[in-house]
């Protein structure tokens, strides 16, 4: 059974930058069979797709958050990360990780992140 | 952006049939891109319900159903359960936006 398991701080500074960690388990970033994304969700709104990384490392992103988003994939570890920078209140919201083949399967448990100082 | 619409909330009654539609464009829908749906109970992460032409994962109960036309989807739930309450998106991939796309979301309540 694929599991994804999140990891990263709940709170960040305005101006800073936002980091998350998606670890996979069941199976392998390396098979490249998949695509590996990050989604958020604001509370009490609707998903919003941040972007993508392929095991080769070539990525994807929402072309409204392009300027500040970067995701990464490690291996050798069988993680994929995201950084979203210089962030603001409204980058509070729910982060997700999901693996894709068309449809987003399974996902991570979700991460509050919240914006503030 | 949601690029693919859907009703706020629909309702019913235990035992009816309820459906949700997904409006898309010519750039996603239209395209001839699939459209998957997901529920996502309070507090949950979004589940997989429907992938592809009418596509259940291991344990969707085939009440549920799903169907495309032209630039629009639809999700059906028939037989409705207290226990099917909760919120519903549609998802595609929009060519124009090179970007997945996911819809606004519908409120599904058990009168």
């Amino acid at each position: 059974q694929v599991q994804l398991q999140q990891s990263g701080p709940g709170l960040v500074k305005p101006s800073q930058t936002l980091s998350l960690t998606c670890t996979v388990s069941g199976d392998s970033i390396s098979s490249g069979s998949y695509y590996w994304n990050w989604i958020r969700q604001p509370a009490g709104k609707g998903l919003e797709w941040i972007g993508r990384i392929y095991v080769g490392g070539s990525t994807n992103y929402n072309p409204s958050l392009k300027s500040r988003v970067t995701i990464s994939v490690d291996t050798s570890k069988n993680q994929f990360s995201l950084n979203l920078s210089s962030v603001t209140a409204a980058d509070t919201a729910i982060y997700y990780c999901a693996r894709v083949s068309g449809w987003f399967d399974p996902w991570g448990q979700g991460t509050l992140v919240t914006v503030s100082s | 952006q949601s690029v693919l619409t859907q009703p706020p909330s629909v309702s019913g009654a235990p035992g009816q049939r309820v459906t949700i539609s997904c409006t898309g464009s010519s750039s996603n829908i239209g395209t001839g891109y699939d459209v998957h749906w997901y529920q996502q109970l309070p507090g949950t992460a979004p589940k997989l319900l429907i992938y592809g032409k009418d596509n259940r994962p291991s344990g969707v109960p085939d009440r549920f159903s799903g169907s495309k036309s032209d630039t629009s989807a639809s999700l059906a739930i028939t037989g409705l359960q207290a226990e099917d309450e909760a919120d519903y998106y549609c998802q595609s991939y929009d060519g124009s936006l090179s970007a997945y796309v996911f819809g606004t979301g519908t409120k599904v309540t058990v009168l």
